[in-house]
């Protein structure tokens, strides 16, 4: 089955910087890339999603890219705020509807 | 339209009690899944649905059960809770194929005592 790896587990910034964080899977069968965003104590809910046709989506101040090649894709936050803390899972699509997510990573934004 | 909606949002249950983990949507989704939260370990798939009649097993599971009489809903039946089981619990629908947004419910938190 898909191994899921997100690095790194927790990520502190400044208000304004940027943040990246990064995906890794180990099934090149994969085809969709979804990251989900949980607040705390919240449902998770999809912010980006890229399929493995494209290198790059953005939408305002988030974005994803694929390098299927290497199997890894990653989120990039521009510009952060205080209402990105949360704690963010990437969920590659091994087949059909299932997710295979990550352990999380915990983004905290210090203003 | 409600969504995805959970209950009960908070269960306390004694080691060797069963119970029913209810959850509904109303946008006509084919796929259902059942999801537990355990900290450091992200969200774990305990069994999924393609359509009323069809279930099938996830990545854990063990001591729960699921049916699907209905398109609406896809409750989690836990048949002997055991502590190891304490845990947050997501119910999440979408349409059926790759790439379709899955919408989750609010959750029910568990404790088994």
């Amino acid at each position: 089955g898909e191994n899921v790896e997100q690095h790194p587990s927790t990520l502190s910034v400044q208000e304004g910087d940027s943040a990246v964080i990064k995906c890794t899977y180990s099934d090149s069968a994969s085809n969709y890339f979804p990251w989900y965003k949980q607040e705390l104590g919240k449902r998770p809910q999809l912010i980006i999603d890229i399929r493995s046709n494209v290198g790059e989506k953005k939408d305002q101040r988030i974005a994803v890219t694929l390098n299927k090649t290497a199997k890894h894709f990653s989120l990039h936050i521009t510009e952060t705020q205080p209402e990105d803390s949360a704690v963010y899972f990437c969920a590659p699509v091994e087949y059909g509807n299932k997710l295979v997510f990550g352990a999380g990573t915990i983004l905290r934004v210090k203003s | 339209n409600a969504g995805v909606t959970q209950t009960p949002k908070f269960q306390v249950l004694k080691t060797g009690q069963s119970m029913t983990l209810q959850c509904a949507q109303d946008m006509n989704h084919e796929y259902m899944s059942w999801y537990r939260q355990d900290p450091g370990m992200g969200l774990r798939l305990i069994h999924y649905s393609v359509g009323a009649g069809i279930t099938d097993q996830g990545e854990v599971p063990n001591g729960y059960n699921v049916s699907r009489s209905t398109t609406e809903d896809f409750p989690l039946r836990l048949l002997s809770a055991a502590p190891s089981q304490t845990s947050v619990y997501f119910c999440a629908s979408s349409r059926l194929g790759q790439g379709y947004e899955q919408y989750f419910g609010p959750g029910t938190r568990l404790t088994v005592t």
